[in-house]
């Protein structure tokens, strides 16, 4: 596609319930980041995948978060029974490169905003 | 553990007046540095970025950013401010695992 989206753009739950969000990479871009942003605040690293392996789950805020990308192109993220401090932007980004290559710009959608009543 | 500070919450300067956007890292090898802007409903768009060579970088719309290892810093400058680039704006280190700081938001006064 012409850029990374993502869906829904927005979210409303209800605290307990299950939620996914999805990410369409741009075409072809070998790798894929998924990142938490509170209101006011910078983005937070939640995890990546290469292609469909996924070397970091280093930024997940608990074992209710959890990620996947079976296909090594769209990707998901779960919440399970989410809670009030879940709330917040969710933001894909994708990348041509791997990590530390030289050209691994990331390029990033317009996010997904979460509210959890 | 890399990390990355910007001390100034909200800036604000007249339209064409120059700007300069701190920022200052912790990182324990050569960091990737780079600087992305956010619009009000829109996603983060990259100015510009440090791997290695030339400490000071030129980016899209104008803005540059020198890095100085020494001061840990890559503090973002623009010469002359147009009311179009008030935004909030990120600094960020690192690679797979990026680390962006809390942001800067621009008001541009007219």
């Amino acid at each position: 596609g012409a850029g990374v989206s993502q869906s829904p753009r927005y979210k409303v739950t209800k605290r307990g319930q299950d939620v996914t969000l999805r990410c369409d990479p741009i075409s072809s871009h070998a790798t894929l980041y998924w990142y938490q942003q509170a209101l006011g605040q910078g983005p937070e690293f939640l995890t990546y995948f290469n292609y469909e392996a996924q070397p970091d789950k280093s930024g997940l805020p608990s074992d209710r978060f959890s990620a996947e990308r079976p296909e090594g192109s769209i990707s998901t993220l779960t919440i399970q029974r989410t809670e009030q401090r879940d709330s917040a932007m969710y933001r894909c980004a994708s990348s041509p490169g791997t990590p530390r290559s030289s050209y691994n710009e990331q390029f990033f959608g317009p996010g997904t905003r979460l509210t959890v009543l | 553990a890399q990390s990355v500070t910007q001390p100034d919450i909200h800036i604000t300067v007249s339209e064409g007046a120059s700007l300069e956007l701190r920022c200052n890292y912790s990182y324990g090898a050569t960091p990737y540095l780079f600087w992305y802007v956010q619009s009000p409903g829109q996603g983060l768009q990259l100015l510009l970025k440090y791997f290695s060579g030339d400490t000071l970088v030129q980016g899209i719309k104008g803005f540059e950013a020198e890095f100085k290892r020494s001061q840990s810093s890559f503090n973002l400058r623009k010469p002359s401010v147009h009311w179009s680039d008030a935004a909030e704006y990120f600094c960020a280190v690192g690679a797979n695992d990026m680390r962006f700081g809390a942001g800067t938001r621009l008001t541009v006064k007219p």
